[in-house]
């Protein structure tokens, strides 16, 4: 069964650092998310992304987040300076048309120290 | 602005036995998806089971069904012949319309039921 895949699984990095987190969607779909889920908490909403642009955005998707496609298969989100509230496990998402379920990758842990 | 609402943090099941996990949700839209995921401690989310608001049938999958009532925004969960590996976090979730309408929408998710099965 095809999958989305996230890279790294577990990432720690120092405050005010850059991080990237990395994702390949299933081929052939064509809309891509990013969501967050601080520990213990449900999971947010981040950023939609389809036809090479973004789609829509919640309000914790500021000017320190930024999503791209560099090559027709992976679909990053960067986090420019991290702080520590950022810390929690992100989630890639792909969808094909219509009702289809969205199928999450096993998601990013971002350790922010 | 559209919300889903678990009202059960935890329940707790004896293998074998059937429980319902409780989903209500708010919107203006007529026609939208309803979806439950699980969150075993590994944290991958995992599609359940799905439901398209203009159906009236009930969705099914093997041990996993909905009771949907669209008048009511109730949407819950049944897990029959439960088993130990159904032990995970449950989250219901509705898929908005999105800024552009169609199929541009995004998840909102509630924030979780955690079953509990005792062997």
């Amino acid at each position: 069964e095809p999958e989305v895949t996230q890279t790294p699984s577990h990432q720690v990095t120092q405050m005010g650092q850059e991080v990237i987190l990395r994702c390949v969607p299933i081929s052939n779909h064509l809309y891509f998310y990013w969501y967050r889920q601080i520990l213990g908490q449900k999971v947010e909403f981040l950023v939609s992304f389809y036809n090479n642009e973004i789609s829509e955005k919640s309000e914790i998707f500021d000017d320190q987040f930024s999503v791209e496609r560099p090559d027709g298969s992976n679909f990053t989100l960067k986090i420019r300076s991290t702080k520590l509230e950022d810390s929690a496990m992100y989630f890639c998402a792909s969808r094909a048309t219509g009702g289809g379920g969205y199928t999450f990758g096993s998601g990013t842990r971002l350790t922010v120290v | 602005a559209q919300t889903v609402t678990q009202s059960q943090p935890e329940m707790s099941v004896q293998e074998a036995e059937t429980v319902t996990l409780s989903c209500t949700y708010d919107t203006s839209e007529s026609d939208y998806y309803l979806f439950w995921y699980k969150q075993p401690p590994s944290r991958q989310m995992i599609l359940v089971i799905r439901q398209e608001a203009y159906k009236q049938q009930n969705a099914t999958e093997n041990r996993f069904s909905v009771n949907f009532q669209k008048a009511a925004k109730s949407f819950s969960l049944k897990i029959s012949d439960s088993q130990l590996g159904d032990a995970a976090m449950y989250f219901c979730a509705y898929r908005t319309p999105g800024v552009y309408g169609g199929s541009q929408g995004n998840l909102i998710f509630g924030k979780g039921t955690k079953l509990s099965v005792k062997p």
